[in-house]
């Protein structure tokens, strides 16, 4: 199956600070990138959808000036968590795909603010 | 009603044994499924697509039934390495909605 990376795979940082995560898609052109995040026990949550070269569609609840993200090419998007605090603490999960296909999950990043 | 419903389980078998998990969807416009796998703090991971002619891969069966908006997986012969959560998931104009999982434990 494809490739999708996802770095940094953990990070602990300090209430206040910001957190970018990167998602790329190695072995093939993604038209659309997800981002989810994922609480113990629970399922998937779409965040947004990003499609490179246009501005992401955020999920309802979902806030587009605390989650920024940047979908420079058709191979890469970063999430960028500002101002962490302690309830932002999740595993984040960014996905790629082909449009009608099947997405591929990068490995997640658990993010723990302290 | 969610979009995607799946059992709650969990469902706790001994090995060998066969179990089937079910998957309903509201939205009829749904254009692919897929059952994927996710073990724990781990990312969910694609086992098969969902056809309505049915298919297979081995142990595993999913069909699908777009008259009755279902889908379904069955898992024969159940192992160990079977342990974990099943996601159904359900596509339209390429956005995916995950249910909420079923999580299968496969016991000596």
């Amino acid at each position: 199956g494809a490739v999708v990376s996802q770095h940094p795979s953990w990070v602990i940082c300090k209430s206040g600070t910001s957190v970018k995560i990167e998602c790329r898609s190695l072995d093939f052109q993604a038209t659309t990138m997800f981002w989810y995040r994922q609480f113990p026990k629970q399922s998937l949550m779409l965040m947004a959808t990003s499609n490179e070269g246009s501005k992401a569609t955020y999920e309802q609840g979902v806030e587009k000036d605390k989650f920024l993200i940047n979908h420079a090419s058709l191979t890469l998007s970063t999430l960028t968590v500002t101002s962490a605090h302690p309830e932002d603490s999740s595993f984040y999960i960014c996905s790629a795909n082909m449009i009608f296909r099947e997405q591929y999950f990068g490995p997640g990043t658990r993010l723990t603010v302290t | 009603r969610k979009e995607v419903e799946q059992d709650p389980g969990p469902f706790n078998v001994p090995e060998g044994a066969t179990v089937a998990f079910n998957c309903t969807y509201s939205n009829s416009a749904s254009q692919s499924f897929f059952w994927y796998r996710q073990d724990c703090r781990k990312e969910p991971k694609l086992l098969m697509s969902v056809y309505s002619s049915g298919n297979e891969d081995g142990r595993f069966t999913a069909q699908l039934n777009r008259a009755s908006q279902y889908i379904s997986l069955l898992i024969r012969d159940s192992k160990l390495s079977d342990s974990a959560t099943y996601l159904c998931v359900v596509n339209v104009q390429g956005k995916s909605t995950f249910g909420d999982g079923t999580t299968l434990t496969v016991k000596p």
